[in-house]
């Protein structure tokens, strides 16, 4: 069984703050995914990784593959309240066929 | 549409009764998933499809919970004889296999709660 831990599990701080949460495992991925989730919605994509040491932009917000494809990180500069939400990690072992396994989230609150 | 719709957004039940919940996929996406999500919680995977097979059952809490696919579209996940402790948003994804990313795209869920 693949297990995502994520960290920290509640993150509270001001506007203008920089963050990073992280998200680990002991199996490697074929691809890991992070999504953030808002109140009463669905879980929307924001980045796949792919390759070990893989790094991807958009726009504030910088995502990082582990090199042995184990774990990830989200850092975010200069938070906004718009980046409140649940964020969670979701690694494929298998890149075309499969369910991925999510992690327990981290529930980020900017303060304006 | 061109995104994952549910329905019910909302389901109040009480304790005992039966519920069916519907998915429709984004078209042409083969693959389905069914979540259960607590208040405050992550994702609990419930079942997949790939196509209207389901390989991976294993998240199914009790034989009180089932799942079927028709035509490759649409998906009812009913719970039988429903208790307290099933209230939850139940989450559905659809997902485009065969491509390498497995990216899933989420409908936005039905809030069920048992009485």
């Amino acid at each position: 069984t693949q297990l995502l831990e994520q960290s920290p599990q509640f993150l509270s701080i001001q506007e203008g703050e920089n963050l990073t949460v992280y998200c680990n495992s002991s199996s490697v991925f074929s691809s890991l995914q992070w999504y953030r989730q808002e109140p009463g919605e669905g879980p929307v994509l924001l980045v796949t990784v792919v390759t070990g040491g893989e790094v991807k932009k958009l726009k504030r917000l910088t995502f990082q593959f582990g090199d042995a494809r184990k774990d990830s990180s989200l850092h975010i500069t200069a938070a906004q309240p718009g980046d409140t939400g649940l964020y969670l990690c979701a690694g494929a072992v298998r890149t075309n066929a499969g369910k991925s396994t999510f992690g327990d989230g981290t529930t980020l609150t900017v303060k304006p | 549409g061109a995104g994952v719709s549910q329905s019910p957004s909302n389901k109040v039940t009480e304790k005992g009764k039966d519920v069916e919940l519907r998915c429709d996929p984004i078209s042409g996406h083969t693959a389905l998933y069914w979540y259960r999500q607590r208040l405050g919680q992550g994702l609990e995977f419930l079942i997949y499809f790939q196509g209207n097979s389901a390989p991976d059952k294993s998240g199914l809490p009790s034989d009180r919970f089932s799942a079927e696919r028709t035509g490759e579209s649409v998906s009812t996940l009913t719970i039988q004889r429903t208790q307290q402790e099933d209230s939850a948003v139940y989450l559905c994804a659809s997902s485009l296999v065969g491509t390498a990313y497995n990216e899933q795209f989420f409908g936005p869920g039905t809030r069920l709660t048992v009485l």
